[in-house]
Formats: structure tokens, sequence, C-alpha cells
């Protein structure tokens, strides 16, 4: 099945401590990007990739880092997440640029 | 700073009845525009796309594109409950980003 996966759904953290949420997508596509999702805000893009070792800032990129070593991985990093990285995040991957994207299931993250 | 607006709504529509979602977005080179159906705790749902002017239709779905007047529509016929649900509108604005707007509730009402 054609998919975005993304891991883990849910996760609690603490201010400070490093944490990684993984995406993964086996339709091999050239673009994937970031979106956090917040009430009242919408969609906003963090970082997209256009294909391996390229990568570009979004619209809200400070505090997160990412990579993309591999076509079909693209992890996203919070170094020292702070509350006001609470937030509803979403991978998404899209076969070229200009075209619609497909997103995974999203990851519910709370930093106390 | 590029941008895309919806009316957030909530938008009721009778069971049945034709509902029609806008959008207006503020940079007329733009290339793509896409409509995303998102269920409450769902991701988002890629559900038309069009590239150029006029009517774009798919099952019950039609999207409108006008481009000198910035404007993009989604026209929902013959609507069902199951079709309760925010949509978004997105816009390529040409630079490989997706730009959202804040999305419009929709119910309809049995």
């Amino acid at each position: 099945e054609a998919q975005v996966t993304q891991n883990p759904r849910y996760l609690i953290t603490v201010t400070g401590k490093k944490l990684t949420v993984t995406c993964s997508q086996n339709m091999n596509h050239e673009y994937m990007s970031w979106y956090r999702q917040d009430p009242g805000l919408g969609l906003r893009q963090i970082y997209y990739s256009m294909n391996v070792e390229v990568t570009d800032k979004g619209d809200v990129p400070e505090g997160y880092k990412v990579s993309r070593k591999e076509k079909r991985n693209f992890p996203l990093i919070l170094e020292s997440p702070s509350p006001n990285q609470t937030s509803l995040y979403f991978c998404a991957s899209s076969p070229y640029g200009g075209y619609g994207y497909t997103f995974g299931s999203g990851t519910r993250l709370t930093v106390v | 700073q590029k941008e895309v607006e919806q009316n957030s709504g909530p938008l009721s529509v009778p069971e049945g009845a034709i509902a029609s979602l806008n959008c207006t977005y503020s940079d007329r080179g733009s290339q793509s525009f896409f409509w995303y159906r998102q269920y409450s705790g769902k991701s988002p749902e890629l559900i038309m796309s069009i590239y150029s002017n006029g009517d774009k239709e798919d099952g019950r779905f039609t999207a409108q594109l006008n481009k000198a007047s910035q404007y993009v529509s989604l026209l929902i016929r013959d609507s069902q409950p199951s079709d309760s649900a925010t949509y978004l509108c997105a816009v390529n604005f040409g630079n490989e980003k997706l730009t959202f707007g804040t999305g419009t509730r929709l119910t309809i009402i049995p």
C-alpha cells in the first residue's frame, strides 16, 4: 500500500530533551515536507526537501532540523524542544514540485 | 508574504444541497491549486487539484479556478453527512512550497 509512515503517533516529552520524529514513504517520491498544524493557524510548512541531500526552510523552521540521506526517509529533529513546539506534526510527500502532497497520519507532540 | 485566505466557517448545508467553499490567494503567478479534506483527528486528504482556468469535475466535486480574480472554489453537489469535515485550500506559489489556508469547517445537516 502506498503510504507515508510517521512515528510515533503520540509523544510527550520534557523541555530540552532531544527527540526525532521519523517519516518514511514507499512511493519513490522526490519531494518531502514537514508541516505543523495549530488551531487557528492552519498547516504551516517547517522544512521541505526536493531530493536526497537537498533541503530548504519553510515558513517556521526555527527550532527544527531535518536531513534527507535516503530518498524514502525524512526525519524531523527537535534538538531542544520547548512548550511552544507542542503541536500536531505531519510529514508529506509528492512525486514532484507543484503536485499535491500525500500526508502521513500525524504525530501529536506535547512538550511540558 | 504569500497568503491563502479561507472563511473559517462553520458552513452549514442541508443534506442533498450544494456546498460552496471559497478561497483567495495573493500571487497572480501561482500555478497549482489543491483542495484537501480533513476529518477531525485525521490527516489531510487530497480530493481535487486544478491547474488551469475553468472548471474541473470529479464525481460530486467541482473545482473552479479564476486566475485573474485570484480565486478558487470547490462545489460539492448532493452533499452527504460524510462530507462534514474541514476543507483546506492549498496553493503552490511556484517556489516549491505548498501554502495552506486555515480551512473552512463544513457541516452537512441531515
